[in-house]
């Protein structure tokens, strides 16, 4: 066990919705990192906070959008869903978000749009 | 081509075997350099971590990069079934995105 929590743990959902996915990040560590996991394009990575503010983006579509909270949670908001959109989502976190930080994953959402 | 190329798999080993996992990459400006290893439906978990190019070992487990080849391995030495898993490398340069590779399946057969 990680350390870090992600709900839920499955969603499945229709074409044209919104869902959103939630982390908890271990206690103590202040970056969170998203990432989506797919058969054909492999762990990509979507966007990392650090404290509140949004430090990297990477790979994030424009109907994507993520946030961090004052208590350190952070959620990925996913809208106008696509087939191509299920996948695993990843969320990690590490302590201060420097590259040579160790990231901690946690369990995933696999998200199903049908 | 793609920033990090690994090969695919599935690579199927016997137990005591030693396994070497291998990634190359095209951005010189990476530093830093992981192995991740990823159960079925399970979060990836850091294996190894290496700054630079060099050598380093953790138990069964040696990490080496060959910054001037743009070459990264993983070897395991004594592989148990245990070890079967997907294996992702992944790379990074201080500011800029984490780049994971494809991920290598290994099974060690009894």
């Amino acid at each position: 066990d990680s350390g870090v929590t992600q709900t839920p743990k499955h969603l499945i959902t229709a074409t044209g919705q919104r869902v959103t996915l939630r982390c908890s990040p271990r206690s103590g560590d202040l970056s969170v990192y998203w990432y989506q996991q797919s058969l054909d394009q492999g762990l990509q990575f979507l966007i990392q906070y650090y404290n509140g503010e949004e430090r990297a983006k990477g790979n994030i579509l424009e109907r994507f959008s993520a946030q961090q909270f004052p208590d350190l949670h952070s959620e990925l908001n996913l809208s106008s869903l696509e087939l191509g959109d299920s996948a695993l989502y990843f969320c990690a976190s590490s302590v201060e978000g420097l590259a040579e930080d160790t990231q901690y994953f946690g369990p995933g959402t696999r998200l199903t749009v049908l | 081509q793609k920033e990090v190329e690994q090969d695919p798999g599935p690579l199927s080993v016997p137990e005591g075997a030693i396994v070497s996992l291998n990634c190359t990459y095209s951005n010189s400006a990476f530093q830093y350099f992981m192995w991740y290893r990823q159960y079925s439906r399970k979060g990836p978990e850091l294996l190894m971590y290496t700054y630079s190019s060099g050598n380093k070992e953790d138990g069964r487990f040696t990490a080496q990069v060959d910054k001037s080849s743009k070459y990264i391995s993983l070897f395991i030495r004594d592989s148990q079934p245990s070890d079967s898993a997907t294996y992702l490398c992944a790379m990074r340069n201080y500011g800029q995105n984490f780049v994971f590779g494809p991920g290598t399946r290994l099974s060690v057969l009894p």
